[in-house]
């Protein structure tokens, strides 16, 4: 069935970049998504891509879809101590839209 | 503009016992998906409500059963509970058009112990 797989932890500095990558296995996959979640709390739509696009640009996030590998990843600029929480890369599978999700990755910002 | 509410936010209950989760959707959305998120994992689909009817379920058991009612509210209702039934239900709401029926939105979760 499907599948989406992400590394489970990633520790930056403040300021400095973050790349969250993540792939799938769906080859019919039509939207990808990037959720965030804070400690306690539910999970918050950050971006999505439409499979037919590369990249797309939401002020300080970037999201880039490699169709062929099945690879998605989010860079977040200039990441600040607010950014800390988990991010969930999510494939929306089969009609209705339904979303699989991979197991998060925890971002930790350290100054 | 209101976003996604759930409730109650905590709950602790007793193996064998039911429970009735609750959400309202996002003003404007007509379609509600519930998610099961155990301790450290992603969120599982669990099945998805639209007029009123079931219409996309995950592999979850008959234990776990739904209803949405017109003003599009929905329960969650999970029998004979487990202890593997702790975890954090998630009600996701989107609106049904072909725009924008991907986009979902999530409430803060209800957190179900069961001991």
């Amino acid at each position: 069935g499907e599948d989406v797989e992400q590394s489970l932890f990633l520790s930056v500095r403040e300021g400095d970049s973050s790349v969250i990558n993540c792939t799938y296995t769906d080859s019919s996959s039509t939207y990808l998504y990037w959720y965030k979640q804070e400690p306690g709390a539910g999970l918050q739509l950050l971006t999505y891509i439409f499979s037919n696009m590369d990249m797309k640009q939401d002020q300080r996030l970037t999201v880039l879809l490699n169709k062929k590998d099945k690879h998605l990843s989010l860079r977040i600029a200039d990441t600040q101590t607010g950014d800390s929480a988990i991010y969930f890369c999510a494939d929306r599978s089969g009609g209705y839209n339904k979303l699989i999700f991979g197991a998060g990755t925890r971002l930790a910002v350290h100054p | 503009d209101a976003g996604v509410t759930q409730s109650p936010t905590h709950l602790i209950k007793t193996r064998g016992q039911q429970v009735t989760l609750r959400c309202s959707p996002k003003s404007g959305h007509d379609t509600v998906s519930w998610y099961q998120q155990a301790l450290g994992q992603g969120p599982q689909f669990i099945f998805q409500y639209y007029e009123e009817e079931e219409r996309q379920r995950g592999n979850f058991p008959d234990r776990f059963s739904g209803h949405q009612f017109p003003n599009y509210s929905s329960e969650l209702n999970v029998n004979a509970l487990l202890l593997g039934d702790s975890a954090l239900y998630l009600c996701a709401s989107s609106l049904n058009s072909q725009r924008t029926a991907h986009e979902q939105y999530f409430g803060p979760g209800t957190r179900l112990t069961v001991t």
